[in-house]
């Protein structure tokens, strides 16, 4: 399964856009691209899910350049309680998640 | 979506011995699965609870480490059988299959183990 190379870490400050970008150079044909997002002593949450192009849920937006070789995960005017862990995960329909190493987000006050 | 929930919530056990987890969903799902999160660390899969057959597992883990269950579409256990000190983790369950929602998996509140 192909792998997804993120930051480890980003900080942020509250009412901040933030943007967190994903590698996938091996993204495979019926791969779509996935978010998770995880708080302490909980079990990740989906955030949003995209192919192509740009996907925008009440929570984010993803957007997807057409080579599909990364992805952009944005959370708008982000608040303290936005600080988790995010995952970006390649799926394909066969339902075996690889998750990576992930991006810890911390926002500040 | 989905509920999920885990029983135990949080374990401490002794070396040696054993802990069942179980896994409810609110609804029936098509696949259901158990994840490993060791302290700090990403989740890694264990295995794939299939409904009225041999659980699939991942390589590195096997069954009569890990038994697990499913006797019908919303239940699932796992056992982590005689533990050491290695499987301090958090176990999670996560489902998907749900009508409508495209390779979407829901997760459960997970189960903190501590094994002294």
């Amino acid at each position: 399964l192909a792998k997804t190379t993120q930051p480890i870490s980003m900080d942020s400050y509250e009412g901040q856009e933030v943007n967190i970008t994903c590698s996938h150079n091996n993204i495979a044909t019926n791969d779509y691209i996935t978010w998770y997002q995880q708080f302490p002593s909980q079990g990740p949450r989906f955030i949003i899910q995209g192919y192509k192009t740009k996907v925008t849920n009440e929570v984010a937006s993803l957007f997807i350049p057409a080579d599909r070789k990364s992805s952009t995960l944005s959370l708008p005017r982000v608040s303290l309680s936005d600080t988790a862990v995010y995952y970006c995960l390649l799926t394909s329909g066969t339902y075996k998640y690889i998750f990576g190493t992930g991006t810890r987000l911390k926002v500040l006050a | 979506s989905a509920v999920i929930s885990q029983k135990p919530s949080r374990d401490i056990c002794q070396r040696g011995t054993s802990l069942t987890i179980q896994c409810q969903v609110d609804s029936q799902v098509t696949m259901m699965f158990w994840y490993r999160q060791q302290p700090g660390q990403s989740l890694t899969l264990i295995a794939t609870a299939n409904q009225g057959s041999e659980a699939t597992y991942e390589s590195g883990f096997v069954i009569d480490k890990f038994p697990i269950s499913r006797p019908n579409l919303t239940f699932s256990t796992l056992t982590v059988s005689n533990m050491s000190p290695e499987d301090s983790s958090i176990y999670l369950c996560s489902v998907t299959g749900l009508a409508g929602e495209y390779d979407t998996q829901y997760f459960g509140p997970g189960t903190r183990l501590t094994v002294l």
